[in-house]
């Protein structure tokens, strides 16, 4: 079963509109840790943030946000103003003590062009 | 300083070669890990070293063979591989399991 749900597979904007990546997640654990990666077209993986299970405050950081909300198990994320270096594909994942001693588990991905 | 080294960038094999992986972190991170990725899909865990010992293999054949000499460095023995095994390879570390991976630039291996 997918236990990470990034439901957009390609978004597509013109650069300084916002755009939200959407992630949802399932898990049984009560201990747990989300995570969001940027894949540039290099192929390197990017580690942009992490938050555990017990702290929901959101995230700023720059023109990046991030809002965990328990209650509908997700933890999206919000890139204010794009440019066309934020061009990428756009993992979450989510890391539990249940599965394989905390291994990121990722979802499929979003790929979002930015064009001029 | 969150670098992680992957040599080499870019590897062809043909299926009777035996080749090597590598990968190199200085952050002193105890937990190391071996990802495959095929194109246009998310990571796939393959191996993960906590303390230097291997403590999750996820299955994968016994063409690929996992070492992890010492804390910086693990590698990942290649044998026998078979054409559809063609992916990047991504190393990660972490400071324990559950923190945040840094990864590498990854090998981009090719069976012939």
């Amino acid at each position: 079963a997918q236990k990470v749900t990034q439901a957009q597979t390609e978004i597509s904007v013109v650069e300084k509109e916002d755009v939200t990546l959407d992630c949802v997640y399932e898990t049984r654990d009560t201990t747990y840790y989300l995570f969001w990666y940027k894949q540039p077209p290099s192929g390197e993986l990017v580690f942009l943030i992490r938050r555990n299970s017990f702290d929901e405050q959101n995230e700023i950081s720059g023109r990046y946000s991030w809002n965990f909300q328990k209650s509908t198990s997700s933890f999206n994320f919000t890139i204010t103003a794009s440019q066309v270096v934020d061009s990428a594909v756009y993992f979450c994942a989510l890391s539990e003590g249940s599965n394989s001693g905390y291994a990121l588990n990722f979802g499929k991905g979003t790929s979002l062009l930015v064009t001029p | 300083d969150t670098e992680v080294t992957q040599t080499p960038k870019h590897l062809v094999m043909g299926m009777t070669n035996k080749k090597s992986l590598k990968c190199e972190q200085h952050m002193g991170h105890r937990a190391m890990y071996w990802y495959k990725q095929k194109a246009k899909k998310p990571p796939e865990l393959m191996f993960v070293y906590s303390y230097e010992k291997l403590s999750i293999n996820e299955s994968v054949p016994s063409r690929f063979s996992p070492e992890c000499p010492n804390s910086s460095l693990l590698n990942l023995h290649l044998h026998a591989l078979q054409p559809e095994d063609s992916a990047l390879y991504l190393c990660a570390s972490s400071q324990d399991r559950g923190h945040e991976q840094y990864f590498g630039p990854g090998t981009r291996l090719t069976v012939t």
